[in-house]
């Protein structure tokens, strides 16, 4: 079974500062999908960025970029220029290519705190 | 165009009781799956229907079950509720299935269920 490790409970940030938040995950396989979500404390659970594991080519959605290491099976977000608005829980989350069905894994999450 | 929509939003059960939760998938998402969230935990896989099937199970008990309705809408049961069911439950939708590059979950706002 995969599994995925969010080793940093809580970060913080300066506002406009560039912040990065770490992943480990752990599989057998060798495609697969990898997600950070953003949940911020209305709930609702909003995809930041995705990168599939067979692309050796970082995914960046404006100030989101990630470091894809396959080999080290570590997947880190970093986030440039943070905004108030970024402050949030971030999921890092697993979906296999070979299982059936679109299941996330998900990791236990990163509070992210911005100062102003 | 509306997004996933989730009722109740709150809600209050004594242990021993029966819980349904209802979860409508953006329009033309025929998969639904549920989640559940732990408080200070990532979210959990419970199921997931596609075309009114069961298509995948996570490691819960029989007491939970879920069912989706030709117009793709899903509910959530949880039998015999105990303490350690109180969590936020997320339904979450995708147009289809299949391991597609855009198959992007889109998550609900969720349910809080507490337990007394």
């Amino acid at each position: 079974a995969q599994t995925v490790t969010q080793s940093q409970p809580e970060m913080s940030v300066q506002e406009a500062e560039t912040v990065t938040l770490s992943c480990t995950y752990d599989t057998s396989e060798s495609d697969y999908y990898l997600f950070w979500y953003k949940q911020p404390p209305s709930r609702q659970m909003i995809l930041v960025i995705r990168q599939e594991a067979y692309k050796q080519q970082n995914a960046t959605e404006n100030r989101f970029s990630v470091n894809f290491q396959k080999a080290a099976k570590s997947f880190s977000l970093k986030i440039s220029d943070s905004q108030l608005g970024d402050a949030a829980m971030y999921f890092c989350a697993y979906r296999s290519w070979v299982e059936y069905g679109n299941k996330l894994v998900f990791g236990a999450g990163t509070i992210l705190r911005v100062k102003s | 165009d509306a997004g996933v929509t989730q009722s109740p939003t709150h809600l209050i059960k004594t242990r021993g009781q029966q819980v349904t939760l209802r979860c409508s998938p953006i329009s033309g998402h025929k998969s639904v799956s549920w989640y559940q969230q732990v408080l200070g935990q990532g979210p959990q896989f419970i199921f997931q229907y596609y075309e009114k099937e069961e298509r995948g199970r996570g490691n819960f008990p029989d007491r939970f079950s879920a069912r989706q309705f030709p117009n793709y809408s899903s509910e959530l049961n949880v039998n015999a509720l105990l303490l350690g069911d109180s969590a936020l439950y997320l339904c979450a939708s995708s147009p289809a299935l299949a391991l597609l590059d855009k198959d992007t979950q889109y998550f609900g706002p969720g349910t809080r269920l507490t337990v007394l």
